[in-house]
């Protein structure tokens, strides 16, 4: 079957840094997805990565390692704004989107 | 960037009602575009996939008897929830993605919070 796995839950410090993981097995690979989605409103696109290696935008980061079936986001000099749900999203052979569950990442103060 | 706008964003209405949302694609051509539903504190769930000119792709478990969905031009797809009920009460979401652009990423409508009382 397919899977995505990213931690539920994370709580970071504003002006700290934090990473996302984020796992996945599924039927081919296509790219893989950032969105942030706050609470109550649709998912936003952060980044997209297709090729092994880091891609910096802003204070975002996202990397990716296929041999690994590896992602992660990088969220640096946080703000209380950051407060959000990040959701990993791989496209598979068929080119759909296949959902993690989703990180509630929560800043404190 | 490329918008899709949905509406309404809100809908409260008595159960047995039916319900139309609409999603457009402003400025782009979307041969395929999907409906989402979420409930609180869980992660998206894809309901159907929603092909111009075509019938709509459902996942397993959704009913396509209940979710009608139309697609009738490149750049308007509508869900209609029929004969809703309180447990259909949720956020749905539509997305929809740039012609021909397999990688790119979907671009999401506003969400319709629908509330069946």
């Amino acid at each position: 079957g397919q899977n995505i796995d990213q931690p539920t839950e994370m709580t970071a410090t504003e002006g700290a840094i934090v990473q996302i993981n984020c796992t996945y097995q599924t039927s081919g690979f296509n790219g893989l997805f950032w969105y942030q989605q706050h609470a109550g409103e649709a998912p936003t696109f952060l980044s997209y990565n297709v090729l092994d290696g880091l891609e910096e935008k802003g204070r975002f980061s996202s990397f990716l390692s296929r041999s690994k079936g590896y992602s992660y986001l990088l969220l640096k000099e946080l703000q209380m704004k950051d407060s959000a749900s990040y959701l990993c999203a791989v496209v598979d052979s068929n080119y759909q989107l296949i959902w993690g569950a989703g990180t509630k990442l929560i800043i404190k103060p | 960037g490329a918008v899709v706008s949905q509406h309404p964003s809100r809908v409260i209405c008595k159960s047995g009602t039916s319900v139309k949302i609409e999603c457009r694609s402003l400025d782009f051509q979307a041969t395929t575009m999907f409906w989402y539903r979420q409930f609180p504190k869980q992660s998206l769930m894809l309901m159907a996939t929603s092909n111009e000119g075509s019938k709509a792709t459902y996942e397993q478990g959704v009913e396509k008897d209940k979710f009608l969905i139309n697609h009738a031009s490149l750049t308007l797809s509508t869900l209609t929830v029929t004969s809703a009920h309180p447990e259909d009460s949720s956020f749905y979401i539509c997305s929809a993605r740039d012609r021909g652009e397999d990688h790119q990423p979907q671009h999401f409508g506003d969400g319709t919070r629908l509330s069946i009382l």
